[in-house]
């Protein structure tokens, strides 16, 4: 069966500060993963997803991941955080044709 | 990205009545469609898998009587909450895929606010 965990139900952060988001996966096949945002009331938004392409994966809004197999960790990055991230952020892994989500990250931003 | 339109946005209804939420796919042909409960400050929850033409496939704890998933076409499908009770309130989201394979990434619509009262 396939899972991920994320660590951390919440991380803070100031402005302009690095952003790690921690993802770790388990898959007895080649995984496929995926990082959720989620705003207040609202669904989710795809920022990035891999696929067994590239390892280092760049998504939307200055995000990237990198897959590493040997640690089994799909982290989720951003350089320099801005007031517009504060939102939850939920990695998944794709099996059996349904995503299965971790747990969520609720990410703040301090000014 | 794909476009997924979820309506409504918030409903409120009476306890033992029914309520629909609608799913469409705005610009792609959705041949599957997964329904999913949120409750607050946790992850999305699976409550089926529904393939167009074919009947929605229920995660283990979700009551199929309650819970009624309609695919009838590629652009929508439908989520009846029936005989709906306070319990039942929750956020509910709507994603879809355009293939089957587990590389396509899912479009989500913007979720539904039930509320029983």
């Amino acid at each position: 069966a396939q899972s991920v965990t994320q660590l951390g139900s919440h991380v803070s952060v100031s402005e302009g500060a690095l952003v790690l988001l921690r993802c770790n996966y388990s898959s007895s096949v080649p995984p496929y993963l995926f990082w959720y945002v989620q705003y207040p009331n609202q669904g989710l938004q795809l920022l990035l997803k891999y696929t067994s392409a590239a390892t280092l994966v760049k998504g939307i809004n200055g995000f990237e991941a990198e897959f590493k197999k040997s640690e089994t960790s799909f982290h989720l990055t951003k350089p320099s955080a801005h007031m517009s991230d504060a939102a939850e952020y939920f990695c998944a892994v794709s099996g059996g044709g349904k995503l299965i989500f971790g747990q969520g990250t609720e990410l703040s931003v301090k000014p | 990205g794909a476009v997924v339109s979820q309506h409504p946005s918030r409903v409120i209804c009476k306890s033992g009545t029914s309520v629909k939420i609608e799913c469409r796919s705005l610009d792609f042909q959705a041949t599957t469609m997964f329904w999913y409960r949120q409750f607050p400050k946790q992850s999305l929850m699976l409550m089926a898998t529904s393939n167009e033409g074919s009947k929605a496939t229920y995660e283990q704890g979700v009551e199929k009587d309650k819970f009624l998933i309609n695919h009838a076409s590629l652009t929508l499908s439908t989520l009846t909450v029936t005989s709906a009770h306070p319990e039942d309130s929750s956020f509910y989201i709507c994603s879809a895929k355009g293939g089957r394979i587990d590389t396509t990434e899912a479009f989500f619509g913007q979720g539904t606010r039930l509320t029983v009262v």
